[in-house]
């Protein structure tokens, strides 16, 4: 147990439309990672937000975008979906003593 | 860019054995994680390596960075089958400063009975 949860646990989409997926960090854990793990590979890190700030990005389209809420809370939206979005997203909150926690992920799945 | 990785891709032993996994990076860093995966499942922190020459065990794992070398070690010990799993490693590329990982490949071990 992490503390770090997201919703929803799995999703469907067709090409074309938007999805948004929530996770929700531990109190005091500033910084949240979001990441994509496709299917037997290892995550790749999409952004960062520190402070309810963009704080870096990885190689991801601006249809990738994000969210921090004061609360803890972040959000990824990913406009305009390919099938190639399918994957697995995960969050990441840190904690003061340098460890990421991951949360249990989204399954979206493309169709 | 940043490389990271990891040999072997596949790894299937028997119990009792032991075995390394190996982690390759090609910048400069001195802050290695290493992930435990389990099929469909999220990634279980394992261990934080914050400095050349840490070294740290839990139960049958035991992890250690050489920065040096740009090298950490996964060594498995009596391997069982609970430890079937894939085990990925990553590095912070700002060597400590934000957290946004680069990770392996992963290696997908096996233990059989």
């Amino acid at each position: 147990e992490t503390g770090v949860t997201q919703s929803p646990t799995h999703l469907i989409k067709t090409r074309g439309q938007q999805v948004t997926l929530r996770c929700s960090s531990q109190s005091g854990h500033n910084t949240v990672s979001w990441y994509q793990q496709a299917l037997g590979q290892g995550p790749q890190f999409i952004f960062q937000y520190y402070r309810e700030e963009e704080n870096g990005r990885g190689n991801f389209p601006p249809r990738f975008s994000g969210l921090q809420f004061p609360n803890y809370s972040s959000e990824l939206n990913v406009n305009a979906l390919e099938l190639d979005d399918s994957a697995l997203y995960l969050c990441a909150s840190t904690a003061r003593n340098n460890e990421q926690f991951f949360g249990p992920g989204t399954r979206l799945t493309v169709l | 860019e940043l490389k990271v990785e990891q040999n072997p891709l596949f790894l299937s032993m028997q119990e009792g054995k032991n075995y390394t996994i190996y982690c390759n990076y090609s910048t400069t860093s001195d802050r290695l994680y290493w992930y435990r995966q389990d099929p469909g499942k999220s990634l279980e922190s394992l261990f934080v390596l914050l400095s050349n020459g840490a070294v740290k065990q839990e139960g049958r794992l035991m992890a250690s960075l050489d920065t040096k070398a740009r090298l950490s070690t996964l060594h498995i010990t009596a391997a069982v089958h609970d430890l079937s799993a894939t085990y990925f490693c990553a590095v912070d590329p700002s060597g400590g400063s934000n957290y946004k990982l680069t990770f392996g490949k992963g290696t997908l071990l096996t233990v059989n009975p």
